[in-house]
């Protein structure tokens, strides 16, 4: 069966600083891979999916970035973080018609 | 464009019905709806392609009219396990294959008491 995994579950940054998350995925190959943001009581935002290593699509332009280095891990990046990066940030593949799988996400919160 | 997703909020007895609407100003392709619970990350429920489907699961049924690009999730008999958020995520028509992405709505808080 097809898996998810995140972490960190928590963190806390302080402005500037960077930011590292990971996500990998065991149970099938070449998924589509999504980095989504959520602010507090607020919906979810598409900021990166890819379909294959090394390729990232943008939805949102700031200072994260993505990455696909093998085919099952996704990492999302910043180099320094800002107030306005703080939120829930959510992992999730496709598996066709069974809808996304998210992982158990990252609270982020920079001070 | 995001789907707008209505009501905002609702609140139910147990075991009393709710209906929660979603309606897109893009040609679909497909309805996804997802429940989650406070803290946690959202849980897919089911997924309607185009083709007017309806779908169920448990007590939980959706419809989508692709002429009105809109879907419809409804609650039957509630239970406490249903209180949450629900989102409605929609995709457009021509984004299949590599370009499947959802976009969802801001979500309806669901609270059942008692």
């Amino acid at each position: 069966s097809q898996t998810i995994h995140q972490w960190p579950a928590t963190l806390v940054q302080p402005v500037g600083s960077p930011l590292s998350l990971e996500c990998t995925v065991e149970g099938t190959s070449n998924p589509n891979l999504y980095w989504y943001r959520q602010a507090a009581g607020r919906g979810l935002q598409l900021l990166f999916y890819s379909v294959g290593i090394g390729q990232i699509s943008s939805e949102v332009p700031q200072n994260l970035s993505a990455s696909r280095p093998q085919d099952r891990q996704f990492i999302l990046s910043s180099k320094k973080l800002l107030l306005s990066d703080s939120g829930f940030y959510l992992c999730a593949f496709l598996w066709r018609y069974h809808g996304y799988t998210f992982g158990s996400g990252t609270r982020l919160t920079v001070v | 464009q995001q789907p707008v997703q209505s009501p905002q909020a609702v609140i139910l007895r147990e075991g009393e019905d709710a209906v929660i609407n979603c309606s897109s100003s893009k040609a679909l392709y497909s309805v996804h709806w997802y429940r989650q619970k406070h803290g946690e990350a959202p849980v897919f429920l089911m997924i309607l392609l185009k083709g007017g489907e309806q779908k169920g699961h448990e007590k939980i049924s959706a419809s989508f009219n692709e002429k009105k690009q809109q879907s419809s999730l409804y609650l039957t008999a509630s239970q406490l396990s249903y209180s949450g958020t629900y989102f409605c995520g929609t995709v457009k028509m021509g984004s299949g294959g590599s370009n499947y992405k959802l976009t969802f709505g801001k979500g309806t808080l669901l609270t059942v008491n008692p």
